[in-house]
């Protein structure tokens, strides 16, 4: 299974943009990468995923390099609310090829600062 | 809210006891995943059942099982519980197929005395 690297944590001032680097250099060509995040105890968020090609939602945008060994995550206007532990997930696939559970690291915890 | 239902949010319970915990998917997700994140061990996969077959096995002790009924949702039994099991177990869904995310429930607190 593609392992992730993330920064064990980041600081944010409240309005600017949060870049959350992942870097997962041993994913495969048909492994999708996941971003979730979980505020204090609550369930984990799930926030945006790609496979090569850049996404963007109403939370968030996810760049992933071309070579798909890492990508980034951004807030674009990072809140109070958005301080939470941030992780990065190459999903893995069952036997059969069909997608699986998802494997959580550590994570980044981000702190956004008033 | 996720659509995820998770019952009971809050479970205390003694040594050596037996309880089972209950996981609503949410509409037309045929897919439910259990978890549990302990203090020191993060957010764990245990199991994973589609359309009421096992499909992937995590680190799932042998005194935990589950199962997935025709309606869809799903129980974790948890027994000879010891104080390591306290823990939070969260479950999770997604529709069949495709590369459609897991949605997690906010969990049930276990607490073992």
């Amino acid at each position: 299974d593609a392992k992730t690297t993330q920064p064990t944590s980041m600081d944010c001032a409240e309005g600017r943009a949060a870049n959350l680097p992942c870097n997962h250099s041993t994913i495969s060509g048909n492994e999708y990468v996941y971003w979730y995040r979980q505020i204090h105890s609550q369930g984990p968020q799930y926030i945006i995923h790609g496979l090569k090609n850049n996404e963007t939602n109403e939370m968030a945008s996810l760049i992933i390099t071309e070579d798909r060994k890492s990508s980034t995550l951004i807030l674009p206007h990072a809140t109070l609310r958005d301080t939470a532990v941030y992780y990065c997930i190459v999903r893995v696939r069952n036997y059969g090829g069909s997608q699986g559970n998802l494997i959580f690291g550590k994570g980044t915890k981000l702190s956004v600062k008033p | 809210d996720s659509g995820v239902t998770q019952t009971p949010k809050h479970l205390i319970t003694a040594t050596g006891q037996r309880v089972t915990l209950r996981c609503s998917p949410r509409s037309g997700d045929l897919s439910v995943y259990w978890y549990q994140q302990s203090l020191d061990q993060g957010l764990q996969f245990l199991i994973q059942y589609y359309n009421g077959e096992e499909r992937a096995k995590g680190n799932i002790l042998e005194r935990f099982s589950a199962q997935q009924f025709p309606d869809l949702h799903s129980e974790l039994n948890l027994s000879s519980l010891e104080l390591g099991d306290s823990a939070l177990y969260f479950c999770a869904s997604s529709p069949s197929g495709g590369n459609s995310p897991l949605h997690f429930g906010n969990g049930t607190r276990l607490t073992v005395t």
